[in-house]
């Protein structure tokens, strides 16, 4: 079966800097992947999603790359500010399949 | 808009209890889901209705009952809880079939369930 692994230790970086999260994932590739942001206590927010035949995706200060190869996306962040502490989620959909599977997701702290 | 709206937001059960949890979207969305988060293991699909009428299981249905009630709600039903259930629960829905490029999931703000 499909399996997703993120980081499950904490990213702590210094405000300004560029956060850089890792997705890997294992077996067939997805169809697309998409990331979230959940802050404690609420539920997950869509953030971006990438299909296979894209190499990368920007939105603002977010980019997302997806190496089909690897089995890897990387999630950035840059200029980042204390706002965009959260556990940051990534999960993968099948072609044809409702099914969006999750990782366990990557903390982050912006130190001000 | 209300978006996902999930009822109770906590739960304190005994084992053995049953209960429902509820979950109601206002955006005509077509997909629903159910969705478990414990620590260290991510959220875990439970049941979804990909439309009005139609229930699969996901990874870990086990002890789960759900019903898709209409096109705007989809329940989750524990018919003997166990202290395994102890966890947050999720409802999610995404307009499936209409835009198949990004298939992204609006999430309720969960429903934490303690069974002891």
């Amino acid at each position: 079966s499909q399996k997703i692994e993120q980081n499950s230790e904490a990213l702590n970086i210094q405000e300004g800097k560029t956060a850089t999260l890792t997705c890997n994932y294992t077996n067939y590739s997805p169809a697309y992947l998409q990331w979230y942001r959940q802050d404690p206590g609420r539920g997950p927010v869509f953030l971006l999603l990438i299909r296979e035949n894209e190499k990368e995706k920007r939105k603002e200060r977010l980019k997302v790359t997806f190496d089909t190869t690897l089995k890897q996306s990387l999630f950035h962040i840059t200029a980042s500010q204390p706002a965009d502490s959260a556990t940051y989620l990534c999960a993968l959909r099948m072609d044809s399949s409702y099914k969006l599977i999750f990782g366990s997701g990557t903390r982050l702290l912006v130190r001000p | 808009n209300a978006g996902v709206t999930q009822t109770p937001k906590f739960q304190v059960l005994k084992t053995g209890q049953s209960m429902t949890l509820q979950c109601a979207q206002d955006m005509n969305h077509n997909s629903m889901y159910w969705y478990r988060q414990d620590p260290g293991m991510g959220l875990r699909l439970i049941y979804y209705s990909a439309s009005e009428g139609t229930t699969d299981k996901g990874e870990v249905p086990n002890g789960y009952n759900v019903s898709r009630l209409n096109k705007r709600e989809f329940s989750l039903r524990l018919e003997s809880a166990a202290p395994s259930q102890t966890s947050v629960y999720f409802c999610a829905s995404s307009l499936r079939g209409q835009n198949l490029n990004t298939g992204e999931l609006f999430f309720g703000e969960g429903s934490r369930l303690t069974v002891l």
